[in-house]
């Protein structure tokens, strides 16, 4: 198993600032991934964070608005630019060996 | 994108029933997954299955991977109020992203 460190667990931001989340795992793992969840919804995945090299985004998802750097097999973060309202949610980090593990999730206000 | 259909979506009970729910795809998982999330925690895994035809336990709860590897389910028996929560159901298809399931919210009336 992985234990998932992520932080901050929750923040308030005002609109047109950005936030950096931090993920750290306590072991090697190649694959990092980082989702957000809208409440009582499952968890979309907005990207897989390569280490050494430019993460791969999903449809629907930027580089430009979420940037994500990976420099080693243990850290990954993930920066939410330019907010706005809509970007309220929750922010998960998971890395996947034989199964995923999750941190415990950054609670996102904007207001 | 892709999701896994994830039923009931939500579940009202009295505490000591048995809860089943399950997931179904149009695509083969060669892994299947089960989470609980409870509120302000990230997914907590409960049950992994790699093998079309498992049958595994954890506790209280039993999970199952479908022959046909299109379908998985989850047996909760003797519920007790810390079973509330959210669960998920996810399928790998090798060494790639998982997919979710859209999540069943149980409730637990003591």
């Amino acid at each position: 198993s992985a234990v998932i460190s992520q932080k901050p667990s929750r923040d308030i931001c005002q609109r047109g600032t950005s936030l950096t989340i931090q993920c750290q795992v306590d072991s090697q793992v190649t694959m990092m991934f980082w989702y957000r969840q809208q409440p009582g919804q499952s968890l979309t995945l907005i990207a897989t964070a390569n280490q050494g090299s430019e993460a791969t985004y999903e449809s629907g998802f930027v580089i430009d608005k979420f940037p994500i750097s990976r420099p080693n097999l243990t850290f990954s973060t993930l920066t939410v630019s330019n907010m706005s309202p809509e970007d309220s949610s929750i922010y998960l980090c998971s890395a996947q060996i034989t199964e995923a593990f999750f941190g415990q999730g950054t609670r996102l206000t904007v207001v | 994108g892709q999701q896994l259909n994830q039923s009931p979506q939500s579940m009202f009970i009295q505490e000591g029933e048995d809860v089943s729910m399950n997931c179904t795809s149009s695509s083969i998982f060669n892994t299947w997954l089960w989470y609980k999330q409870e509120p302000g925690e990230g997914p907590v895994l409960l049950i992994a299955l790699y093998k079309a035809g498992e049958l595994t336990s954890n506790g209280r709860l039993t999970a199952q991977f479908g022959i046909t590897r299109k379908d998985s389910f989850l047996n909760i028996s003797a519920s007790i109020p810390s079973d509330v929560g959210i669960y998920f159901c996810a399928g790998l298809q090798g060494a790639q992203k998982l997919v979710f399931g859209q999540g069943t919210r149980l409730t637990i009336n003591p």
